[in-house]
């Protein structure tokens, strides 16, 4: 079946700090992945988006290069601010699964001053 | 703003009874997707519909049913309510019934407390 794992948070940095959120998947078939950001309050923003193997999916500075031979879509940036604070979710999409979504747990992080 | 549209933002109503949230898309957009989000569940794909007709199903109960109307709003049933069913419902609205294809905007959810 399909599923998404990705890293337990809380997740704490400082300003400027190097981010990493781990990100793995199992699917059959060929999945599209990608990364959702939701803001306190607020509903979930695709971030960025990767449809094959090797693409890198970019935005605001956020990356997530999709790695089949790893089942992985790691979310990196390479210098955090305040305003980054908020819960990310990978997900995964197969259409062999009739289009429907797979969201990880989600991972909150707070970026301090 | 997504541009979606639900309503109520909260509801707070008793087990054993039944409510309705209902969805507007993003003007343009033909498929609909709903969502629930708790804290022990994470976020899970309940239904999706595509200009009126159903296109995919998650992990729905069969005391939760959807439908989407001819002006493309959708609402989403559930009944028999049970305090598990206290969560944040989320509807998504694409331009296409293809999920990995369009991006998915979503409203900014209903608050649903069953006590």
């Amino acid at each position: 079946g399909n599923s998404v794992t990705q890293m337990e948070g809380p997740v704490t940095l400082s300003e400027e700090a190097f981010l990493t959120i781990n990100c793995t998947y199992t699917a059959t078939g060929y999945p599209s992945l990608f990364w959702y950001v939701q803001y306190p309050g607020e509903g979930l923003q695709l971030l960025l988006k990767a449809t094959k193997a090797d693409d890198k999916g970019s935005n605001k500075g956020f990356e997530a290069t999709y790695r089949k031979e790893t089942t992985s879509f790691h979310l990196e940036k390479g210098s955090v601010q305040v305003s980054d604070s908020a819960v990310y979710f990978c997900a995964l999409s197969a259409t062999n699964t009739g289009n429907q979504f797979y969201f990880g747990t989600g991972t909150s992080l707070t970026v301090i001053p | 703003d997504s541009g979606v549209t639900q309503t109520p933002k909260h509801l707070i109503t008793a087990t054993g009874q039944r409510v309705t949230l209902r969805c507007s898309p993003r003007s343009g957009d033909l498929s609909v997707y709903w969502y629930q989000q708790s804290l022990d569940q994470g976020l899970q794909f309940l239904i999706q519909y595509y200009n009126g007709e159903e296109r995919a199903k998650g992990n729905i109960l069969e005391r939760f049913s959807a439908q989407q109307f001819p002006d493309l709003h959708s609402e989403l049933n559930l009944s028999s309510l049970e305090l598990g069913d206290s969560a944040l419902y989320f509807c998504a609205s694409s331009v296409s019934g293809l999920a990995d294809t369009y991006e998915q905007y979503f409203g900014p959810g209903t608050r649903l407390t069953v006590t």
